[in-house]
């Protein structure tokens, strides 16, 4: 099955500094890759995702970037804020809505 | 739609209990999925269903959890006897095939075994 490595597992950046988030995945037939968003004693929620029919996409200071023949795809966060704050996953799956294989998760933490 | 709803939010129990974990989906979706979060194991998917078919249990941990889906509107996970290490937050979560794709997490239920 889907296997989903995602570095660093924790992420400090002084607030304004941009922070990036990695992931790999295994399986070649996946071709939808989201990312969540897990504040304290939250639940995930999604913040962007991607097809594998683009190589990029962006919403304000979000961005995330996949490259399918190397089977990997990164988060983007610029001018990063406290409130992003919180553990991010990167996931994949061969069809939007089915199941998903989350990555392992990244702490990220913004010093004011 | 009040979203995804579980219950309970909490459980302490002592090993060897019976636990039953509740959820509702969001109306109109067709895919329902149960995940554990650890921090030692991060989310893991345990089942998913799809029109209230188990369509892959290959992450149940072991016989002592099942789960079932009666209706559209109602799956329960059931860890039977608890134990110690079965401590985590468990993640009801559906979504809708041919849309968006995003999958909709509920509050989650923090089980504590004793």
């Amino acid at each position: 099955g889907e296997n989903v490595e995602q570095h660093p597992s924790t992420l400090s950046v002084q607030e304004g500094d941009s922070a990036v988030i990695k992931c790999t995945y295994s399986d070649s037939a996946s071709n939808y890759f989201p990312w969540y968003k897990q504040e304290l004693g939250k639940r995930p929620q999604l913040i962007i995702d991607i097809r594998s029919n683009v190589g990029e996409k962006k919403d304000q200071r979000i961005a995330v970037t996949l490259n399918k023949t190397a089977k990997h795809f990164s988060l983007h966060i610029t001018e990063t804020q406290p409130e992003d704050s919180a553990v991010y996953f990167c996931a994949a799956s061969i069809n939007a809505g089915n199941m998903l294989t989350f990555g392992g998760g990244t702490r990220l933490m913004v010093k004011p | 739609d009040a979203g995804v709803i579980q219950s309970p939010r909490h459980e302490v129990t002592e090993m060897g209990q019976e636990v039953t974990l509740r959820c509702k989906p969001i109306s109109g979706h067709d895919y329902l999925f149960w995940y554990r979060q650890t921090m030692m194991r991060g989310l893991e998917l345990l089942i998913y269903f799809n029109n209230n078919v188990p369509i892959d249990d290959s992450g149940m941990p072991e016989d002592r959890f099942s789960a079932k889906m009666p209706n559209a509107s109602f799956s329960t996970l059931k860890i039977q006897p608890s134990e110690p290490r079965d401590s985590a937050v468990y993640f009801c979560a559906s979504s809708l095939a041919g849309s968006t794709g995003e999958l909709f997490f509920g509050e989650g239920s923090r089980l504590t075994v004793l």
